[in-house]
């Protein structure tokens, strides 16, 4: 089963407004942490914010915001007053509190544009 | 502060041909490390990971190997590339294995085979 979705494969938003990146999780664990990376054309991947399962506040970092809704298995990221340089990939990663090693599992992403 | 390098940033290889993707890290101590692939207009997906040398682990059956002969070391190995290896690699180093532990990456290998 899927893990991480990501159902929006392209978003486009005009500069100085806010985006939403939709991403859902699929996890039996009560113990998981949500990442979201951020791919720009070079390649490298930059974390951008982290969600604790456990944490009772949205994650924010910045214009980023993470909007968390345990119950609905979803962990959106919030981008407020885009801008050109926000273009690039965006992908929603987890990792589960499991016995053994807990990998960090991506979902297929969502490549953002920005227009002036 | 830490560094990952990796190289090469881009490799053109012909089918059968052996590889080598070396990726080290700099200013941590017995990082986790991690070889991801990136199919194109796809998402990652883990390859290897090591908690420590000599210490492998995979994810998937493939025609690739990796090693760890240092401490800051981790290196992908084929002795015969095939088509479907084609992809971008990326190496990853994490401090910790608790679930709030992020990765860092390095700028990736653009891996054609030809």
């Amino acid at each position: 089963a899927q893990k991480i979705t990501q159902t929006q494969p392209g978003m486009f938003v005009q500069e100085k407004e806010a985006v939403t990146l939709d991403c859902t999780y699929d996890t039996s664990d009560q113990s998981y942490g949500l990442f979201w990376y951020k791919q720009p054309s070079s390649g490298e991947m930059i974390f951008l914010i982290y969600q604790g399962s456990y944490d009772e506040q949205n994650a924010t970092e910045g214009r980023y915001s993470l909007n968390f809704q345990k119950a609905r298995k979803s962990a959106n990221l919030v981008i407020s007053a885009s801008q050109l340089g926000d273009s690039a990939m965006y992908f929603c990663a987890m990792r589960e509190e499991q016995t053994g090693f807990q990998k960090l599992v991506f979902g297929t992403g969502t490549r953002l544009l920005v227009s002036p | 502060s830490q560094t990952i390098h990796q190289w090469p940033a881009t490799l053109v290889q012909p089918v059968g041909s052996p590889l080598s993707l070396e990726c080290t890290v700099e200013g941590t101590s017995n990082p986790n490390l991690y070889w991801y692939r990136q199919a194109a207009g796809r998402g990652l997906q883990l390859l290897f990971y090591s908690i420590g040398i000599g210490q492998i682990s995979s994810e998937v059956p493939q025609n690739l190997s990796a090693s760890r002969p240092q401490d800051r070391q981790f290196i992908l190995s084929s002795k015969k590339l095939l088509l479907s290896d084609s992809g971008f690699y990326l190496c990853a180093w994490g401090a910790g294995l608790s679930t709030n532990e992020k990765l860092f990456f390095g700028s990736g290998t653009q891996l054609s085979v030809l």
